[in-house]
Formats: C-alpha cells, sequence, structure tokens
C-alpha cells in the first residue's frame, strides 16, 4: 500500500524556468509533509515542510503547496538551477491520537536541469 | 546540533553472513529513529522505527531486524544475508513531532 506517490519518476526542465514536482497521499490522518533531495550515495537533505493547517510555505527559491482537499502536494523551483538536479522525494506524517510519528517517502522524482 | 553517525560507507557481505550496522546520534535526546532503504532505481522504504530504548516497530516482514540499546544507538541486524537485501541503507532521526528529520549518510551494501 504505497500511501505516498510520486507519479513522475523524471522531470527535465530548462534552467531559469519553475520545476513543479508533484506527490499524492491517500492516507487522511497526515499532517505534515516534507520535502528532500538527495544525490546518489548520499543522505537525503531537508528542503522545505509544510503543516497540515497550511496551504503554502515558501523559502527562498522554493515553495510548497498543500492541498488537503485533494491529498496533494506539490514543490515549486523558481528559477531552477543546474545545481539543483537531484532527486526529489516527498514525505509524510502523522501525529495524532495512535500515531507515533513514522515517516514515509514517495518513490521520488528524477529533476533534471538543463543549462 | 544533531549529528548521525553510520558506518561503514561500503559493504560487501556473501550470501548468507551475518550483518550489523550501526547508528549513533548526538545532539539530541529521546529522538525517533529510523532505518531505511533504498533499492536500485527504487524509492526509500521504511524498515523499522523506534520511538524509544527497546521500542522496535517493524514495517516490512522480512530477515532483518533492529534494535534500539540505548537511546542514541540504532542497530540493523540480519542472521542471514539473501541478495535481495543489497541496497542503499540509511539511518535517519526525527527529534519532535511535525519536525523534519535528520539522515546519516548512508550505507551501500552489496550482497554477493
Amino acid at each position: 500500500d504505497q500511501q505516498v506517490k510520486q507519479n513522475s519518476p523524471s522531470l527535465s526542465v530548462q534552467e531559469g524556468r519553475i520545476s513543479i514536482l508533484n506527490c499524492d497521499y491517500t492516507n487522511s490522518m497526515f499532517d505534515y509533509f516534507l520535502w528532500y533531495k538527495k544525490y546518489p550515495a548520499e543522505g537525503p537533505t531537508f528542503l522545505i515542510s509544510i503543516s497540515s493547517i497550511k496551504d503554502k510555505n515558501e523559502d527562498g527559491r522554493f515553495t510548497v503547496f498543500l492541498n488537503k482537499s485533494a491529498k496533494h502536494l506539490s514543490l515549486h523551483i523558481v528559477p531552477s538551477q543546474p545545481g539543483d538536479s537531484a532527486v526529489y522525494f516527498c514525505a509524510a506524517s502523522a501525529h495524532r491520537s495512535g500515531n507515533t510519528g513514522k515517516l514515509i517517502f514517495g518513490q521520488g522524482t528524477t529533476l533534471q536541469v538543463k543549462p | 546540533s544533531q549529528t548521525i553517525h553510520q558506518w561503514p560507507a561500503t559493504l560487501v557481505q556473501p550470501v548468507g553472513s551475518p550483518l550489523s550496522l550501526e547508528c549513533t546520534v548526538e545532539g539530541t535526546s529521546n529522538p525517533n529513529l529510523y532505518w531505511y532503504r533504498q533499492a536500485a532505481g527504487r524509492g526509500l522504504q521504511l524498515l523499522f522505527y523506534s520511538v524509544g530504548i527497546g521500542q522496535i516497530s517493524s514495517e516490512v516482514p522480512q530477515n532483518l531486524s533492529a534494535s534500539r540499546p540505548q537511546d542514541r544507538q540504532f542497530i540493523l541486524s540480519s542472521k542471514k544475508l539473501l541478495l535481495s537485501d543489497s541496497g542503499f541503507y540509511l539511518c535517519a532521526l526525527r527529534a519532535q513531532a511535525n519536525t523534519e528529520a535528520f539522515f546519516g549518510q548512508g550505507t551501500r551494501l552489496t550482497v554477493v
């Protein structure tokens, strides 16, 4: 049961344009969402997060949007830079009663930013 | 600041041999600790997580096990490795609910 899904395995954009990475989830108990960036043979590094009480969070070039009714979140990178080329993972967790905060990841989307 | 130490970076083991991967953390007390595996071309699969000493939750039935003998120590083990155990193993910590998780640098395990 894949509770967090990234349906696009890869995305290619031109430098300077916007990159939009998408993520869907099925568990309505999820209340905290995160995006990570990962290079080969390294651990993922945290990018940005959003709580379910918000619908947008912005940090520099990165913005995460949350649509709870659609159980969908997206990461926007503007402007995209070649150094942004990596695998991006979305993750979700739930902390309400009965949940212990396990962190579930999607399958990842490989972003390539072309110069 | 929170730090995760994970070793070794790479490991080649024969089928049927035992495994012990250790993860130690610094800079926080009573964190949630996680073991993930990334198989070739796949996403991050949650294997085990722990909310405290001796408390282990298993997410995927398999021949791996985990233990947390100390607050800041998380160990992934196997008595007999299978070829399918090959992958990139990552330890992670989360200090509090609704915060980001920090990852170690990972161990590349190849079972031959």
